[in-house]
Formats: C-alpha cells, sequence, structure tokens
C-alpha cells in the first residue's frame, strides 16, 4: 500500500527539549511538506522541499528545522526556540510540487508540550 | 499573494438537506483550486480541485463545487447530507505556473443532524 506514514502518533515534549517527528512516504513523490494545525486556524505551512538535499522555509518557520537526505523522508525537529509547540503536525509529499498537484496527507502527530 | 476565506466556522445540517459550504479566493489571476476534507484525528485527503477545465467539478462522495470567476467563489455542494459527510472541509488555492505553495483556508465543520 502507498502511503505516508507519520510516527509517532501522540508525543509529549517538556519544555526545553527538542523533538523529532518522522515523515515516511513510499509513492515516489518528489515534493514534500510539514503543516502545523491549530484550532480555527486552518494549516499553516513550516517547510517544504521539491528535491532531495534543498528545502525552503514556509511561512512559520521560526523555531523548526528538516532535513531532506533521502527521496522518502522528511523528519521535523521542534527546538526549543518554537515558542509555542503544541499543536497537530501534518506532513504531506505531492508528485513535482506544481500549483496543480495533489497533496497526500500522513495520519499527523499530536504534540503536546507538558 | 493568494487567500482563501470560508465562510462560516461551524455548519449544521439534517441529514437529507443540501450541504452548501462556502469559499471566496484572492487572486490576480485565476488560480487553482482545491477541497480537502479531514476526519477527526485523520490527515487530509482530496475531494476535489478546479484547474481551468471544466468549472463544474465533481468529487468523491457526491460533492461538487462550481468555479464562478465573477464572484471570485468555489463552494462545496453536496444535494443530501449523510450522518458520514460529518467533518472538517477545507478549501485551498494555489497559484498557476510551475512549483507553487498551496495556501489553505481555516476550515469549516460540518454537523450532519439525524
Amino acid at each position: 500500500d502507498g502511503g505516508i506514514t507519520q510516527s509517532p502518533k501522540y508525543l509529549f515534549r517538556k519544555e526545553g527539549q527538542n523533538v523529532t517527528l518522522s515523515c515516511e512516504q513510499n509513492l515516489n513523490h518528489d515534493a514534500m511538506y510539514w503543516y502545523r494545525q491549530d484550532p480555527g486556524q486552518g494549516l499553516r505551512l513550516i517547510y517544504y522541499s521539491q528535491i532531495v538535499n534543498d528545502f525552503q522555509k514556509g511561512d512559520i518557520a521560526e523555531g523548526y528545522s528538516v532535513s531532506r537526505e533521502k527521496k522518502e523522508s522528511f523528519p521535523l525537529t521542534v527546538t526549543s526556540a518554537q515558542k509555542n509547540p503544541t499543536a497537530f503536525y501534518l506532513c504531506a509529499s505531492s508528485m513535482e510540487g506544481f500549483g496543480t498537484d495533489t497533496q497526500y496527507f500522513g495520519p499527523g502527530t499530536r504534540l503536546t508540550v507538558l | 499573494a493568494q487567500s482563501v476565506t470560508q465562510l462560516g466556522s461551524h455548519v449544521s445540517v439534517s441529514e437529507g438537506a443540501l450541504v452548501l459550504l462556502r469559499c471566496n479566493y484572492s487572486s490576480s489571476v485565476p488560480p487553482y483550486l482545491f477541497w480537502y476534507v479531514q476526519y477527526p484525528n485523520q490527515g487530509l485527503q482530496l475531494l476535489l480541485k478546479y484547474t481551468s477545465a471544466a468549472t463544474l467539478v465533481k468529487g468523491i462522495n457526491g460533492f461538487e463545487a462550481e468555479f464562478k470567476k465573477s464572484e471570485t467563489s468555489f463552494h462545496l455542494t453536496k444535494p443530501s447530507a449523510h450522518m458520514s459527510d460529518a467533518a472538517e472541509y477545507f478549501c485551498a488555492v494555489s497559484p498557476t505556473g510551475g512549483y507553487q505553495k498551496v495556501t489553505f483556508g481555516t476550515g469549516t465543520k460540518l454537523q450532519v443532524i439525524p
């Protein structure tokens, strides 16, 4: 079955800790994305990557970092610099990153700061 | 920059009634437009998309949307609501041409009353 997997499903972090969210896809898609979802605010783009070893900041990149060493993997690190990290995080991929592309989403990771 | 506005963060309909979820876009040129659906604690999945072909777009689960340039609208409809339609719906917009970012609306939660 082709798709996107995210792990873990739930993650708890103490203040001051960095945590890494995993995102893997087996759709052979070039483009991958990270979004943050907060109630009433829709999805906001954190980072995106259109090709291996290249990525760009989205609208709310401060306090986050990513890497794209493999086509199928796009992990997101939430650093201690992110002041309000509690949210639902969604990873997505698309064929090439064109405007017409359908984005395929993973099931999400819910991060809670204790 | 493009944007979308979804009117009504919550919409309630009776089972069997018409579903109408509103989306207006802002763009200097006709963009690509999407409707995604999100069931609780899951990722998003595409319902339908407009990519400058037919203005009336049919999607999955009996949903359709009509692109109206004069009204800058892309409202989502379904003739008869089913209990399984209860979910959150997101309108999204992307500029045309090449690599582009998608901008999501803030979402509309649909409640279906038996």
